[in-house]
């Protein structure tokens, strides 16, 4: 099983809904970071999440990281054409390195 | 402000051909990383580097080799490709455990291909 999932791995919404993205971690987190990936493209960093209870915001992007820090959710609001791409979530899992264990991503489609 | 630059974009290889994967970084940073994405995947850790001199294994390093002789570039070596080596491959670089609150800094991929 992955150490990382996310859910759903594909969402389709009509342009102005609200979406949630989760992202659920089988160890504890030491950060969670959230990217955008439009196809064909690299990785645009959204947001790092560190504390339990933390939540942070950029534009119509809100992410949120548990207190127990085992799972975030990336939320947005009024959804655009502009929000379509690929969310993936990266986890740090130890505080001795920073590598990133990623989930398998969710694309997300918006219907102008 | 290049950041990280990866070479090339895309490629073409034959079954049991041999390749370098180019990635330069210009922010002094520490570690750097080599991806891999799969279609309908997340990233797999292929290798990483915590400084000059020093590499490790991370998830999928099997088929692959990395040097880092410098703190700015990271190789990424592909022995023999396999048709299981297509992917789209990303160099990442960053300051280190936790210290970058603006993220780890990407390339913009290399999109390999064996036939």
């Amino acid at each position: 099983s992955q150490e990382l999932e996310q859910s759903p791995q594909s969402l389709i919404v009509q342009e102005g809904k609200n979406l949630t993205i989760n992202c659920t971690s089988s160890k504890t987190l030491y950060g969670l970071y959230w990217y955008k990936q439009k196809y064909g493209e690299g990785l645009i960093f959204l947001m790092m999440l560190q504390k339990g209870g933390e939540e942070k915001s950029h534009e119509k992007i809100t992410a949120k990281l548990d207190e127990k820090k085992q799972q975030s959710s990336l939320h947005i609001t009024a959804s655009q054409p502009s929000h379509a791409g690929i969310y993936l979530c990266g986890a740090v899992h130890s505080t001795s390195y920073g590598k990133l264990t990623f989930g398998q991503g969710t694309i997300l489609t918006v219907h102008p | 402000n290049a950041g990280v630059t990866q070479t090339p974009k895309f490629r073409i290889l034959k079954i049991g051909q041999s390749m370098t994967l180019q990635c330069t970084q210009d922010m002094n940073h520490n570690y750097m990383y080599w991806y891999r994405q799969d279609p309908g995947m997340g990233l797999k850790l292929i290798y990483y580097s915590v400084g000059a001199g020093i590499t490790d294994k991370g998830e999928v390093p099997n088929g692959y080799n990395v040097s880092r002789s410098t703190t700015e570039d990271f190789p990424l070596r592909l022995e023999l490709a396999a048709p299981s080596q297509t992917s789209v491959y990303f160099c990442a670089s960053s300051y280190g455990a936790l210290r970058a609150n603006y993220g780890y800094t990407f390339g913009s991929g290399t999109r390999l291909t064996v036939v």
